[in-house]
């Protein structure tokens, strides 16, 4: 079974600054993991995923996410934070990519000017 | 990436009505594609797997006989929500698998609103 969770419902951070959004997960297999983005009353647009290859992701728009096995860690960062990055981030894991996700309870991040 | 579509994108309907959504992938073919589910401030929850000509396979707690689910082509899979009720008013979201790029992509969402 696997299980995600996003720490920190929300997060603000100011205009310029790191963005971090933490995600850990649980899987008994080795998990494909994935973080999407949505923005109000749209769906989600995939940011970047993990499927067992190399273990820093770079994503679209400036993110990225780790892959850290030891600690069951995928956490996304950028390192400027844009006005434009303001919008809702969910986490998912799955065995394989033809099954189902199970996401986290996503993260709402807020830009400050 | 891959497109994926939707619609209608918002549909009000009455209480009793039948409701039927389109999700279509308009750049590849999908062997399967998902129906979640959200409602406001929460996360996706899947209804059901959707594999092009056969039956679609439901999450626990989803009503089969509620929640029509047909896949008849390798870009098209539809949700139909018979006889409405306003505890279905939700947004629904599909995706569809790329299998070259072994990723699910999203369609825009539809939002029911059931009166």
């Amino acid at each position: 079974a696997q299980s995600v969770t996003q720490l920190g419902s929300h997060v603000s951070v100011s205009e310029g600054a790191l963005v971090l959004l933490r995600c850990n997960y649980s899987s008994s297999v080795p998990p494909y993991l994935f973080w999407y983005v949505q923005y109000p009353n749209q769906g989600l647009q995939l940011l970047l995923k993990y499927t067992s290859a190399a273990t820093l992701v770079k994503g679209i728009n400036g993110f990225e996410a780790e892959f850290k096995k030891s600690e069951t860690s995928f956490h996304l960062t950028k390192p400027s934070a844009h006005m434009s990055d303001a919008a809702e981030y969910f986490c998912a894991v799955t065995p394989f990519g033809n099954e189902k996700l199970t996401f986290g309870t996503g993260t709402r991040l807020t830009i400050i000017p | 990436g891959a497109v994926v579509s939707q619609h209608p994108s918002r549909v009000i309907c009455k209480s009793g009505t039948s409701v039927k959504i389109e999700c279509r992938s308009l750049d590849f073919q999908a062997t399967t594609m998902f129906w979640y589910r959200q409602f406001p401030k929460q996360s996706l929850m899947l209804m059901a797997t959707s594999n092009e000509g056969s039956k679609a396979t439901y999450e626990q707690g989803v009503e089969k006989d509620k929640f029509l689910i047909n896949h008849a082509s390798l870009t098209l899979s539809t949700l139909t929500v018979t006889s409405a009720h306003p505890e279905d008013s939700s947004f629904y979201i599909c995706s569809a698998y790329r299998g070259g790029e072994d990723t699910q992509y999203f369609g825009p969402g539809t939002r029911l609103t059931v009166l």
